[in-house]
């Protein structure tokens, strides 16, 4: 099986813009969650979609959203950027009903850098 | 939910010699995870031990959990330059829908 994809890998913006990151999960995953990983913060937990439905939701602001389409595909979009975004942004997709019970299993990642 | 803590936070070892990183935590279980980050192949899922095991292996790796202790250990035996990466441990209780890291302990293994 093909494993967790996202698209782009590496993305520049300047604060004020705003980005949208794609993530495909394996094949058969239902559940996609995103994080947003820092050097200072570590990996924070931003969302968590299962059949279309935001299931679960971190402490990020309302610039912070996301969508899950029918085939699992999932995509995030971050508006009014600002430097504190810079980021790698990772997403984990999961069989049926994701953590706690199953391991994730995570994307290379994409990083963002806002300047 | 709750985070693990990880401990040594950094350990050097050479190529072939073994790797032990402790994980404590706090409240009841159902279940620990540990994972590998490294700049190679980003993160990785290594191994789920449920609470109700006491040992589990996958490979070169070795898992334990003390459920009394609220404690997990991940042995890495006869390492290789590849092992070279921050592992993290995740305890994960019924209500958990996140995963949630500590700082890790980075592992360097020279060759």
């Amino acid at each position: 099986k093909a494993g967790v994809t996202q698209t782009p890998r590496y993305l520049i913006k300047t604060r004020g813009q705003q980005v949208t990151l794609s993530c495909s999960p394996i094949s058969g995953h239902r559940s996609v969650s995103w994080y947003q990983q820092t050097p200072g913060q570590g990996l924070q937990f931003l969302f968590e979609y299962f059949s279309e439905t935001q299931r679960n939701k971190g402490n990020f602001p309302g610039r912070f959203s996301g969508r899950q389409f029918s085939n699992s595909r999932s995509e995030m979009n971050v508006s009014t950027l600002e430097l504190g975004d810079s980021a790698l942004y990772l997403c984990a997709s999961s069989p049926l009903g994701g953590v706690p019970n199953n391991e994730q299993f995570f994307g290379p990642g994409t990083r963002l850098t806002v300047l | 939910s709750q985070q693990g803590e990880e401990d040594p936070q950094a350990l050097s070892i050479q190529e072939g010699e073994n790797a032990t990183m402790n994980c404590s935590y706090k409240t009841s279980i159902n279940n620990l995870q540990w994972y590998r980050q490294n700049s190679g192949r980003g993160l990785v899922h290594l191994i789920l031990i449920r609470s109700n095991e006491r040992e589990k292996h996958s490979g070169r790796l070795r898992v334990t959990l003390d459920t009394s202790k609220k404690s997990s250990s991940l042995l890495i035996t006869a390492s290789r330059a590849a092992d070279t990466a921050s592992y993290f441990c995740a305890p994960l209780g019924g209500s958990n829908y996140k995963l949630t890291f500590g700082k890790g302990t980075l592992l360097t293994v020279n060759p």
